[in-house]
């Protein structure tokens, strides 16, 4: 399995974009990179995935390298309730999710 | 929306005991987990099936077992409640493998069952 590295924590002012890097310079080629969140008292959420293509869904933006060895998930305008821990996550067909320690991101007015 | 339920928010065991987390998705997902998760510790994978009557350990299978009977229903059991195994439970679900596009079926979980052994 890929080993991720993610900033502890991150703060963001409401209505700015929040960009959230993430470093995975040992993904193999079959493994997806998956974004999850985690609200306080709630059960992970997914966000987005991608293998090497830039992708864009209704909740964010994921930007990956050439070398696929980082990636950047972007939410575009941050509110109050993006507030929430964020996962970064290699992933290959047929093996489960394995979450680290993820980013802390904080949304302040 | 996908919907995964997991039958207790909060459950309070005493040492010994027996306990049964219970689960179900309403998606005809092939794919079911358990994760647990502490402090410090992240989230864990306890077990995983990938089909009724299939279950494969994850990383902290010790202690716990699983029942898959049903396709839509993924039970948890602590054969005998320890107070280490007091907890933040979580379940997920998915499609097997190949979702669309070739890619990896995305995991969505339950909110969780918050269990404490006394």
């Amino acid at each position: 399995d890929a080993k991720t590295t993610q900033p502890p924590s991150m703060d963001c002012a409401e209505g700015r974009a929040a960009n959230l890097p993430c470093n995975h310079s040992t993904i193999s080629g079959n493994e997806y990179v998956y974004w999850y969140r985690q609200i306080h008292s709630q059960g992970p959420q997914y966000i987005i995935h991608g293998l090497k293509n830039n992708e864009t869904n209704e909740m964010a933006s994921l930007i990956i390298t050439e070398d696929r060895k980082s990636s950047t998930l972007i939410l575009p305008h941050a509110t109050l309730r993006d507030t929430a821990v964020y996962y970064c996550i290699p992933r290959g067909a047929g093996t489960a999710l394995i979450f680290g320690k993820g980013t802390t991101l904080s949304v302040s007015s | 929306d996908v919907k995964v339920t997991q039958s207790s928010r909060y459950l309070v065991k005493r040492t010994g005991e027996k306990v049964f987390l219970e689960c179900v998705q309403d998606m005809d997902h092939e794919n079911m987990f358990w994760y647990r998760q502490d402090p410090g510790l992240g989230l864990r994978l306890i077990y995983f099936s990938y089909d009724v009557k299939m279950k494969e350990k994850g990383d902290i299978p010790e202690g716990y077992s699983v029942s898959r009977e049903k396709k839509e229903r993924f039970s948890l059991i602590l054969e005998s409640a320890s107070t280490n195994q007091t907890s933040m439970y979580l379940c997920a679900s998915s499609f097997l493998s190949l979702g669309r596009g070739g890619s990896v079926s995305p995991l969505h979980f339950g909110n969780g069952t918050r269990l404490t052994v006394t």
